[in-house]
């Protein structure tokens, strides 16, 4: 069984720039959610994906996008990159149910993000 | 808003002995809670979870005790072993919700 797997592991970017982070979820899950990991934080919920569509959105502002695609895997687009973007990118899948039950969410390695 | 919360950054403890790590929140609708664990460069990892109906939950050397009238939860490792070093994350979700609210961590170094 394949884990969760993201690439890539390490990105740098200038401000104003615009970055796409991508996620392979685990064989038999149809959920994706994104965290961002500040350093010294615990990782803060961006928003997940649900057989395709975006199913709840935390406290990021619109140049936060993604995607899931057919297979399930996903992409984090970052526009107009700020200094405070600066953080660990997690990507998350686990198995959800039509009726809003979520299993455990398992984490991939990450992406750093540095924005200079 | 800081929903759940690690008060402890960082705890030492000697090989064998027990570790204790503790989490509290804030939100009465959080109703199941679960422990990740993380090492240096990968991502966290799931330890163990517990949901609001029990008040522990016991895996091998992890034991989770969830006290909801306190709006408290903690840890318990043991015998804690030197793999055991790492980053601590107690995570919280509400019925049926898709949204993990993380702590800040607590980093646990085991001594030989």
């Amino acid at each position: 069984e394949t884990g969760v797997t993201q690439s890539p592991t390490h990105l740098i970017k200038t401000r104003g720039q615009q970055v796409t982070l991508r996620c392979s979820s685990q064989s038999g899950h149809n959920t994706v959610s994104w965290y961002q990991q500040a350093l010294g934080q615990g990782p803060q919920f961006i928003f997940q994906y649900y057989r395709e569509e975006e199913n709840g959105r935390g406290n990021f502002p619109p140049r936060f996008s993604g995607l899931q695609f057919p297979n399930y895997s996903s992409e984090l687009n970052v526009n107009a990159l700020e200094l405070d973007d600066s953080a660990l990118y997690l990507c998350a899948s686990s198995w959800g149910g039509a009726s809003g039950r979520r299993d455990t969410q398992y984490f991939g390695p990450g992406t750093r993000l540095t924005v200079l | 808003d800081q929903q759940v919360k690690q008060n402890s950054p960082s705890l030492s403890v000697q090989e064998g002995r027990i570790s204790i790590l503790n989490c509290d929140y804030t939100n009465s609708m959080f109703d199941y809670f679960l422990w990740y664990k993380k090492y240096p460069a990968e991502g966290p990892t799931f330890l163990i979870s517990i949901s609001s109906i029990k008040d522990k939950n016991e895996d091998g050397r992890f034991t989770v005790f969830l006290n909801k009238s306190a709006k408290h939860l903690s840890l318990h490792i043991v015998p804690s072993q030197p793999g055991d070093s790492a980053v601590y994350f107690c995570a919280a979700s509400e019925l049926n919700d898709y949204k993990l609210s993380f702590g800040a961590g607590t980093t646990v170094t085991v001594r030989a």
